[in-house]
């Protein structure tokens, strides 16, 4: 396991389509987290599941989209009906609270993957 | 949740010492600091992290004073491949983690 893979790397739609997003973590990270990043941004904490459970979604994360993680491994991330305004990089990051992917002091840290570019026309 | 306050863009040239100062003035006691870089195109990449004083790897230091309520990345010797952004965030390293803006660094040659 080399690390965080996304797929697909970029993504051209129309717009009122349905778009899906994967995220495969590093296979003993339990946390796995979605960012969305505009030009120009930082990137936009969208949600985090701990294992299969969602903890937390931004208010960002409108009714269109959907996130799902059902077996605790790889996520989706899933946009219905998009609009030129969802054109973003989606990024998916995992991290582990026991042992792998520690930071010099200790915490997590979390290891991203190459995101995947989404455009509506 | 702590904010950080970072400068927008600097410019250096290749070989210089490069510092870029992060404030985060309501950092809680429970509250690590991390900086991650990121360049076009790709995710961001963590390069140190520090509860207090100083932290050095093999790319970085990091300085935090007493209070905690700064900190700053040292980037020693720059190049032109260390153009990039540069994120501090500072949070408790088991839930959500928050971006700001970032610090876009130029590098000269």
């Amino acid at each position: 396991d080399t690390g965080v893979s996304q797929d697909p790397r970029h993504k051209i739609t129309k717009r009122g389509q349905n778009v899906t997003f994967r995220c495969d973590p590093i296979s003993e990270h339990n946390r796995l987290y979605w960012y969305r990043q505009t030009l120009g941004q930082g990137p936009e904490f969208l949600t985090y599941f701990q294992n299969e459970a969602q903890l937390e979604k931004s208010r960002l994360l409108s009714d269109r989209f959907s996130a799902e993680r059902p077996k605790g491994s790889f996520s989706t991330l899933e946009i219905q009906r998009t609009e030129q305004g969802d054109s973003a990089m989606y990024l998916c990051a995992s991290s582990s609270p026991l042992g792998t992917g520690l930071g010099d002091s200790g915490a997590n840290v979390l290891t991203f993957g190459a995101g995947s570019r989404l455009t509506v026309l | 949740l702590a904010k950080t306050t970072q400068p927008i863009s600097m410019d250096s040239y290749e070989g210089q010492e490069v510092n870029i100062t992060c404030s985060h003035n309501n950092i809680a006691t429970n509250d690590y600091i991390t900086w991650y870089q990121q360049f076009p195109s790709q995710g961001p990449r963590f390069i140190i992290q520090g509860y207090k004083t100083k932290v050095t790897n093999e790319v970085a230091s990091l300085f935090i004073p007493a209070d905690r309520k700064s900190s700053t990345l040292s980037l020693p010797r720059v190049s032109l491949s260390d153009t990039a952004v540069y994120y501090c965030l500072v949070g408790d390293g088991f839930n959500k983690f928050y971006f700001g803006s970032g610090t876009k660094l130029n590098v000269k040659p």
